[in-house]
């Protein structure tokens, strides 16, 4: 149980092209996901909370207008990349949080991206 | 949230014990001790959490201190496919309450 996807696992993409990342909840439906970045040797940083049928709340430093979030449904987040440059190349990764009281968050595998 | 101290790495003999140590000595009372772990290029992976007593699952053994300031995350027979960077965070309870990871304790299992 509590399967998380994602799709596409790698992409490449030119320079000012857009690139959208999709998260799915498999097996459970979740009212709140979370988006993460991590760069090469460094530890994941949240970027953004995502709750179904609502804005998303970004964290600080991270442009909303750049990095476009959208939770349609309880199984679907997406996050898009918009004018994509290559200093945004990086692992990107989805939680969705599940649990009856005590709320766990469980991740997608990840989207690593490289722009040229 | 608490902020967490981990060692930066360890090494642990395949087959043997892995106890990995967390300090989080600022814990406040509504707050859940979590244990993630994350394969290289892989998404991090759950394995437990706990607010105060010893927890137990199919994959490890977490024990708190009594004070709740420190914590043990065990790997009873490590593998080779235990090698991995371990995080330990402490986080509210509560929808939508976010993780913070820090660097973790990078764990290499050896032959």
């Amino acid at each position: 149980g509590a399967v998380v996807s994602q799709h596409p696992s790698w992409v490449i993409c030119k320079s000012g092209t857009s690139v959208k990342i999709e998260c799915r909840s498999l097996d459970f439906q979740a009212t709140t996901m979370f988006w993460y970045r991590q760069f090469p040797k460094q530890s994941l940083m949240l970027m953004a909370t995502s709750n179904e049928g609502s804005k998303a709340t970004y964290e600080q430093g991270v442009e909303k207008d750049k990095f476009l979030i959208n939770h349609a449904s309880l199984t679907l987040s997406t996050l898009t990349v918009t004018s994509a440059h290559p200093e945004d190349s990086s692992f990107y990764i989805c939680s969705a949080e599940w649990g009856r009281g005590i709320e766990t968050q469980y991740f997608g595998p990840g989207t690593r991206l490289l722009v040229l | 949230d608490a902020k967490t101290t981990q060692p930066p790495s360890m090494d642990c003999a395949e087959g043997r014990a892995a106890n990995l140590p967390c300090n989080h000595s600022t814990i406040s009372g509504n707050e859940y001790v979590y244990w993630y772990r994350q394969i290289h290029s892989q998404g991090p992976q759950y394995i437990i959490h706990g607010l105060k007593n010893n927890e137990t699952n199919e994959m490890a053994s977490l024990i708190i201190t009594e004070d709740r300031k420190s914590s043990t995350l065990i790997l009873p027979h490590a593998t080779l496919r235990d090698t991995a960077v371990y995080y330990c965070i402490v986080r509210v309870t509560g929808t939508a309450s976010k993780l913070t990871f820090g660097t973790g304790t990078r764990l290499q299992v050896t032959l």
